[in-house]
């Protein structure tokens, strides 16, 4: 079956745009978490989506938002862009929180390839 | 947030060698994830563990969770090229929002 799916893979932006980035998770999933990857800060949670819901935020500042769409793909958003925000931005869907699951469900992430943003 | 401190955060080795990577934390997690990631692409997993003092054999890797769940390791015997890659290990309490650590750069020259 077809894995998740980001949305450009390499963009560059200058300070103060914005910049949007899209998720299309695997067939099933509706939960879907995005991450931040830098070299000094490794992977950084930025928050989780389920059903059209945030279930779960990480500590970023409200510049970072994101919404999901009732087929559950994911759109993340950041404003007012910095210098700092220069990362791989990774989307992952997983079967959490869905009743195909199971009790069993550890919460397996399956990550897509990764947007790779450069704020110069 | 529970912080995971991976160790060592590099390592270079030769093909043929073994090596261990270390995950600690001082938080008790349900369940803890490896993760393999090569350049360019996203983080794989290769095994997730939740019982305390479980032991899961991959071929030729091998993962422990420990007694306290609060740490665990990845060994690989006779390393090969291919086992090129960062190592990420990942805790989760209840299945929620996983927390990742720096993880390991492993190289490994023919």
């Amino acid at each position: 079956k077809a894995g998740v799916t980001q949305t450009p893979r390499y963009l560059i932006k200058t300070r103060g745009q914005q910049v949007t980035l899209s998720c299309s998770p695997i067939s099933g999933h509706r939960s879907v978490s995005w991450y931040q990857q830098t070299p000094g800060q490794g992977l950084q949670f930025l928050f989780e989506y389920f059903s059209e819901t945030q279930r779960n935020k990480g500590n970023f500042p409200g510049r970072f938002s994101g919404r999901q769409f009732s087929n559950s793909r994911s759109e993340m958003n950041v404003s007012t862009l910095e210098l700092g925000d220069s990362a791989l931005y990774l989307c992952a869907s997983s079967l959490l929180g869905s009743r195909l699951a199971g009790l069993a469900n550890t919460g397996e992430l399956f990550f897509g390839e990764g947007s790779r943003l450069t704020v110069l | 947030t529970q912080l995971l401190e991976q160790s060592p955060q590099f390592l270079s080795i030769q093909e043929g060698e073994n090596l261990t990577v270390y995950c600690n934390s001082s938080s008790v997690f349900s369940s803890l994830q490896w993760y393999r990631q090569e350049p360019g692409e996203g983080p794989v997993l290769l095994v997730t563990v939740v019982t305390g003092g479980e032991v899961k054999k991959l071929k030729r890797l091998t993962f422990q969770f420990g007694d306290a769940r609060k740490d665990s390791s990845l060994h690989i015997t006779a390393a090969q090229p291919g086992d090129t890659g960062l190592y990420l290990c990942a805790g989760s309490n209840s299945g929620y929002a996983l927390n990742f650590g720096k993880g390991t750069s492993l190289l490994v020259t023919p």
